[in-house]
């Protein structure tokens, strides 16, 4: 494993298009996170996923987005009529039983709507 | 709900000096870890120490070491002997230490830039 790995690294969408990010964490990580940044903040939560199922999810999470976990592998997000909201760095991250030793990031993909 | 206040958005230092970044923090919690993460540009987000609040030694790592004070929620990050590579923008993150999504709780970031 290299480590946690997120493609595409850049994306420019259209208002109004639908886009997909994709994660492949380390293999024996169980936990899948998702994180948002926008320029001047610091990374805010969105989902995570222990295995395949989804345990919470941020009411930033509008009902546009989406996010699956299938056979608890790589993981996908999914935003659905883009806005230019929606422009930010996405980070996914990674943990094999607790995220008291530290998540690995990916490097994340970086989202432009115009 | 837990904040994380960092108020210093800038700063800079020359190389081989020593430099301190503030944070702050609100919790009702009692059991928490506290974290610094250094996110180089555009490059991924690394951990750079990790503070358990039910420990009142101060964590450190090699240049690095912080100063947590509990009752003050306060949890500062100094760096010795500041190197080039140094520059990043750091991040003071919150995770509640008992079950539930361990989540980070981040707060806006310093951007550290080390001068030659």
């Amino acid at each position: 494993d290299t480590g946690v790995s997120q493609n595409p690294r850049h994306k420019i969408t259209k208002r109004g298009q639908n886009v997909t990010f994709r994660c492949d964490p380390i293999s024996e990580h169980n936990r899948l996170y998702w994180y948002r940044q926008t320029l001047g903040q610091g990374p805010e939560f969105l989902t995570y996923f222990q295995n395949e199922a989804q345990l919470e999810k941020s009411r930033l999470l509008s009902d546009r987005f989406s996010a699956e976990r299938p056979k608890g592998s790589f993981s996908t997000l999914e935003i659905q009529r883009t806005e230019q909201g929606d422009s930010a760095m996405y980070l996914c991250a990674s943990i094999q039983t607790s995220g008291a030793y530290g998540y690995t990031f990916g490097s994340g993909t970086r989202l432009t709507v115009v | 709900a837990q904040t994380v206040t960092q108020s210093q958005p800038e700063m800079s230092v020359q190389e081989a000096e020593t430099v301190t970044l503030s944070c702050t923090y609100d919790t009702s919690e009692s059991n928490y870890y506290l974290f610094w993460y250094k996110q180089p540009p555009s490059r991924q987000m690394i951990l750079v120490i990790r503070q358990e609040a039910y420990k009142q030694q101060n964590a450190t790592e090699n240049r690095f070491s912080v100063n947590f004070q509990k009752a003050a929620k306060s949890f500062s990050l100094k760096i010795s002997d500041s190197q080039l590579g140094d520059t990043a923008m750091y991040f003071c993150a919150f995770m509640k230490r008992q079950g539930g999504s361990e989540k980070l709780v981040f707060g806006k970031g310093t951007k550290l830039t080390v001068n030659p």
